[in-house]
């Protein structure tokens, strides 16, 4: 079974420039997540969805950052401006059950984004 | 946010010798789950606890879902030097958005 893919692996921008990143579930997963991860700390959740629809976004800096997951298959995170504190892996993981019940969360690589 | 502490937050063992490592938190929670995550690698679940007071092992690793609910151990027995890595704990509450809280991570490093 591939696990979750996610691209690019690695970017590096300057402040106030836009940056996508995308990440494709284990095939079947309805549950869908992105976590911030600042070097240093745990993952900390920014997005949930539940096929394309939002479960949960609120800690998703709804000023800067957007997600979407139109087919409720992969999913895109957006960053536009991006700020120096941005700096951070940007995990996205997906889990086969609803949400609201206690899940086994597969994680991907991340992204590592730099902001310079 | 809620927050989960976790300590030590970094520890050197030899190579052979046990190692325990602990989460808490001030707030109740109903699920508590085990994670490694190795440099350039996202989090691997390692052992996954549903009820208080359940005591689960997984080869060398053994975890505990504290009867108060607020804490969790982890003790890994004989480490080998690929046990590096960071270990995180995690907590949630089923019912909700099953929203997963990290802690800080605990480094392990194993020497020869």
């Amino acid at each position: 079974e591939a696990g979750v893919a996610q691209s690019p692996r690695y970017k590096i921008i300057e402040k106030r420039q836009s940056v996508a990143f995308w990440c494709n579930p284990i095939s079947g997963h309805a549950t869908l997540y992105w976590y911030q991860q600042i070097l240093g700390q745990g993952p900390k959740l920014l997005i949930q969805f539940q096929n394309n629809g939002v479960v949960d976004d609120s800690q998703l800096p709804k000023d800067r950052f957007s997600a979407e997951r139109l087919k409720g298959v992969d999913s895109t995170l957006k960053i536009q401006p991006a700020k120096l504190e941005d700096s951070a892996v940007y995990l996205c993981a997906s889990s086969s059950r609803l949400a609201g019940v206690a899940d086994t969360q597969y994680f991907g690589p991340g992204t590592r984004l730099t902001v310079l | 946010g809620q927050q989960l502490n976790q300590s030590p937050q970094s520890m050197f063992i030899q190579e052979g010798e046990d190692v325990s490592m602990n989460c808490t938190s001030s707030s109740i929670f109903n699920t508590w789950l085990w994670y490694k995550q190795d440099p350039g690698e996202g989090p691997v679940l390692l052992i996954a606890l549903y009820k208080a007071g359940e005591l689960t092992s997984n080869g060398r690793l053994t975890a505990q879902f504290g009867i108060t609910r607020k804490d969790s151990f982890l003790n890994i027995s004989a480490s080998i030097p690929s046990d590096v890595g960071i270990y995180f704990c995690a907590a949630a509450i089923t019912g909700t958005a099953s929203k997963l809280t990290f802690g800080t991570g605990t480094r392990l490093q194993v020497t020869l």
